[in-house]
C-alpha cells in the first residue's frame, strides 16, 4: 500500500516563529488532507489539498502531486498550535472506498 | 456540511467484558464511515470501513467487529475485551468522491 512519511517527527518553536512540515508519499493520490489533533484528541481538518496550494489565516498548505510531497506552513506561530500535525492521503486504484493512510504525525510544541 | 457524533467519550471496561461504541452521520446520506484506532503514541490505523448499509470491510485482524444498521450509523463491537484493545478510537465519514474525510470527537477506551 501506499506509504506516507512526515517530518520532522517533533518541533519546538518560540511564539511568534514560522515552521515548514513536510509530507513525503510513495504513490499517485486521489485525496490528501492535513489535521491538527488538539489536547482532547479530536482531529480537526485544516486543508483537502489533493494539489495545489491553499491559505486559511496563518497556515498555508502546498501539495506537488507530480513530485509527491506536500508542505504545511505556519506563520507566527502561538502557543495553540500545538499538538500533532497529520498528514493522511487516498491512493489511486481504490474502488469507492477512499480510505485514508496516515503519516505518524509532527508533534508541535510551541512555548510562550 | 457533515457532522460525526460519538459516545460515550470515555470508557472503562474490565478483560472480558463486551464493547459497543456507536457513532451516528448527520447532515448527508450514503456516506462512506470509517473506525480507526489510535493507540499510544501517534499513529492511527484503519480498522473496519462501510460503503452501504450492512457492507463492512476489516482492515486488521482482531478481537473487534463492526455493523452497520443503518444509513448513517456504525457500530463498534466486541464480545470479550482484552487489554490491547485499549486506546482512543475515532469515526469517521466521508461523502463521494472529492470531499474530505471528517472525524468525530473519539472514544477514549481504557481496559483493566
Amino acid at each position: 500500500g501506499i506509504q506516507v512519511e512526515q517530518s520532522p517527527p517533533d518541533l519546538i518553536l518560540q511564539e511568534g516563529a514560522n515552521s515548514t512540515l513536510r509530507c513525503n508519499f510513495s504513490d499517485s493520490v486521489n485525496n490528501l488532507q492535513w489535521f491538527h489533533q488538539n489536547p482532547w484528541g479530536q482531529l480537526i481538518n485544516l486543508f483537502y489539498i489533493p494539489s495545489g496550494t491553499k491559505q486559511n489565516g496563518r497556515l498555508s498548505a502546498t501539495t506537488v502531486a507530480t513530485e509527491r510531497y506536500s508542505l504545511l506552513y505556519i506563520s507566527s506561530s502561538q502557543t495553540t498550535d500545538s499538538g500533532v500535525y497529520f498528514c493522511a492521503v487516498e491512493g489511486r486504484g481504490g474502488g469507492s472506498n477512499y480510505k485514508l493512510t496516515f503519516g505518524k504525525g509532527t508533534l508541535l510544541t510551541v512555548n510562550p | 456540511s457533515q457532522t460525526i457524533h460519538q459516545w460515550p467519550a470515555t470508557l472503562v471496561q474490565p478483560v472480558g467484558s463486551p464493547l459497543s461504541l456507536e457513532c451516528t452521520v448527520e447532515g448527508t446520506s450514503n456516506p462512506n464511515l470509517y473506525w480507526y484506532r489510535q493507540a499510544a503514541g501517534r499513529g492511527l490505523q484503519l480498522l473496519f470501513y462501510s460503503v452501504g448499509i450492512g457492507q463492512i470491510s476489516s482492515e486488521v485482524p482482531q478481537n473487534l467487529s463492526a455493523s452497520r444498521p443503518q444509513d448513517r450509523q456504525f457500530i463498534l463491537s466486541s464480545k470479550k475485551l482484552l487489554l490491547s484493545d485499549s486506546g482512543f478510537y475515532l469515526c469517521a465519514g466521508k461523502k463521494g468522491a472529492y470531499n474530505e474525510q471528517f472525524f468525530g470527537p473519539g472514544t477514549r477506551l481504557t481496559v483493566l
